[in-house]
C-alpha cells in the first residue's frame, strides 16, 4: 500500500534559523496536503499542492511539490517560537481506485529555542 | 465558523468496556475520515466514508473496531472490546473529496481516549 514518509522525526532549531521537512511517498500522488499542529491541539491545512514542480509561498513558509509528484518539502526561514508544532505531509494516491483517500507521513517535531 | 464536533472530549475506561466515540462533520462536506494518533504510530487512517458510504476500513481492527455513518450529521467509531493498546487520540476530519483528489480536511479536536 502506500507509504508517506517524512523526515526528519525531530529538529531543534534557535529562532532565526531555517527549517525544512521532506517528504516522500512509495507511489505516485495526485496532490500533497500540508498541516500544521500545535502541542495539545488538532492537524490544521496548511495548503495543497497539485501541479508537478509547483511551489507556493506562505509569508516565511515554502512549499515545493518534485517534478515526478512522489516528494515536497516545506521550508521555513527564519524561524520563530509562534512555529514550533509537528508538520505533517498528506498525499492522495494518483490513480482511479484512491477515492480520495489521503495517508498522512508520520510528521516532523519543530522545537524552536528563544 | 463551521467546525467538526466531537465527543467525548477525553474518555477513561476499563479494559473490556465498549467505547463509542461520535463525530458531527462540517455540513456540506461529502467525506469523513477516522484519524488515530499515538506517538509510535503517528496518524493512522483507519476508515472514511464519502458520501455516507464506506470506502476504506482497512486500516482498522476489524474483530473490535466498526465505524458507521448513519446520517449525514453523525460518524460513530465503536471499539467493543477495548484494550489497552487502543489508548489514543481519535480525531475525525470531514472535508470535500473528488474521484480523485482530496480538498482541504477540517479537523475535530479529538478524543482522547485511555485504556486502563
Amino acid at each position: 500500500g502506500q507509504q508517506v514518509m517524512q523526515i526528519p522525526q525531530y529538529q531543534h532549531v534557535q529562532e532565526g534559523e531555517d527549517f525544512t521537512t521532506y517528504c516522500n511517498s512509495s507511489t505516485t500522488l495526485s496532490n500533497i496536503q500540508w498541516y500544521k499542529q500545535r502541542p495539545g491541539g488538532h492537524p490544521v491545512f496548511l495548503i495543497q499542492l497539485v501541479k508537478s514542480g509547483e511551489v507556493k509561498k506562505q509569508k516565511r513558509l515554502t512549499f515545493q511539490f518534485g517534478e515526478a509528484k512522489k516528494n515536497s518539502s516545506l521550508h521555513i526561514t527564519a524561524t520563530q517560537t509562534t512555529d514550533v508544532g509537528t508538520y505533517f505531509c498528506a498525499g492522495t494516491n494518483a490513480g482511479g481506485t484512491s477515492y480520495g483517500k489521503l495517508t498522512f507521513g508520520q510528521g516532523t517535531i519543530l522545537t524552536v529555542h528563544p | 465558523d463551521a467546525r467538526v464536533t466531537q465527543t467525548p472530549r477525553d474518555k477513561v475506561t476499563e479494559m473490556g468496556q465498549e467505547v463509542t466515540m461520535r463525530c458531527q462533520p462540517i455540513l456540506g462536506h461529502n467525506t469523513v475520515f477516522w484519524y488515530r494518533q499515538t506517538m509510535m504510530q503517528g496518524l493512522e487512517l483507519l476508515a472514511y466514508f464519502r458520501n455516507r458510504a464506506p470506502l476504506d476500513d482497512s486500516g482498522m481492527p476489524k474483530d473490535r473496531f466498526s465505524a458507521e455513518m448513519p446520517d449525514a450529521t453523525l460518524a460513530t467509531l465503536k471499539i467493543q472490546p477495548s484494550e489497552p493498546r487502543d489508548s489514543a487520540v481519535y480525531f475525525c476530519a470531514s472535508g470535500h473529496t473528488g474521484e480523485f483528489n482530496t480538498g482541504e480536511l477540517f479537523f475535530g479536536e479529538g478524543s482522547r481516549l485511555t485504556v486502563l
